[in-house]
């Protein structure tokens, strides 16, 4: 089944305990990209990755770190989490960037930094 | 300053009528705009594309409208039953600096379908 995966599904943490979010899609997608959603606020873009080793910053970058070390992975990783980053995340991947293609995205994240 | 509007927050419809959410956008021009459905707790579903020189798309009980001069798209749903409740989307496909696409959400529409 063709997909995007992420996992875990829920995660507790402290402030500034290092965590990294895996997502995983098996449709050969050049691109991919990491979203989080809050209450009034939509879905707000944070990194995305046109293509292997290529990444580049969304509108809400800072605390996140992203690789795109092979086609199918692209990893967020928040180095020193803090309650703000507290949010529902998602990864989406999409055959090329856009036009005639819309995105998959995975089930979601719900981090909670405490 | 650039904004995505959705209709409202939530819009309920009677069964078998004609569902209608707006989406308006200021200083954008996008290049396409995209719909998608959202259930609670899961990740959007991609349900139709429309891209900036077409003024209408169809897909089974779908339909989409793109009007660029009024910066408005319309999504309606013909013959709504209860299973088309749920929180739907608009994205618009922006061209960024570095010649790169990206797509930018609304905050969604709820939509409940009263049987």
């Amino acid at each position: 089944e063709a997909q995007v995966t992420q996992n875990p599904r829920y995660l507790i943490t402290v402030t500034g305990k290092k965590l990294t979010v895996t997502c995983s899609q098996n449709m050969n997608h050049e691109y991919m990209s990491w979203y989080r959603q809050d209450p009034g606020l939509g879905l707000r873009q944070i990194y995305y990755s046109m293509n292997v080793e290529v990444t580049d910053k969304g509108d809400v970058p800072e605390g996140y770190k992203v690789s795109r070390k092979e086609k199918r992975n692209f990893p967020l990783i928040l180095e020193s989490p803090s309650p703000n980053q507290t949010s529902l995340y998602f990864c989406a991947s999409s055959l090329s960037t856009g036009l005639a293609y819309g995105y998959t995205f995975g089930s979601g994240t719900r981090l909670t930094v405490v | 300053s650039q904004k995505i509007e959705q209709n409202s927050e939530a819009l309920n419809i009677q069964e078998g009528k004609t569902a209608t959410l707006t989406c308006n956008y200021t200083n954008y021009s996008p290049a396409y705009l995209q719909w998608y459905r959202q259930d609670p707790g899961r990740g959007p579903v991609f349900l139709l594309l429309i891209r900036e020189n077409e003024k209408e798309k169809r897909k089974e009980r779908l339909k989409v409208t793109f009007d660029t001069t009024l910066k408005q798209s319309l999504f309606h749903i013909t013959a709504s039953q209860p299973a088309d409740s749920a929180t739907y989307l608009c994205a618009l496909g922006l061209y960024s600096n570095f010649g790169n696409e990206k797509l930018t959400f609304g905050t969604g529409t709820r939509l409940t379908i009263i049987p």
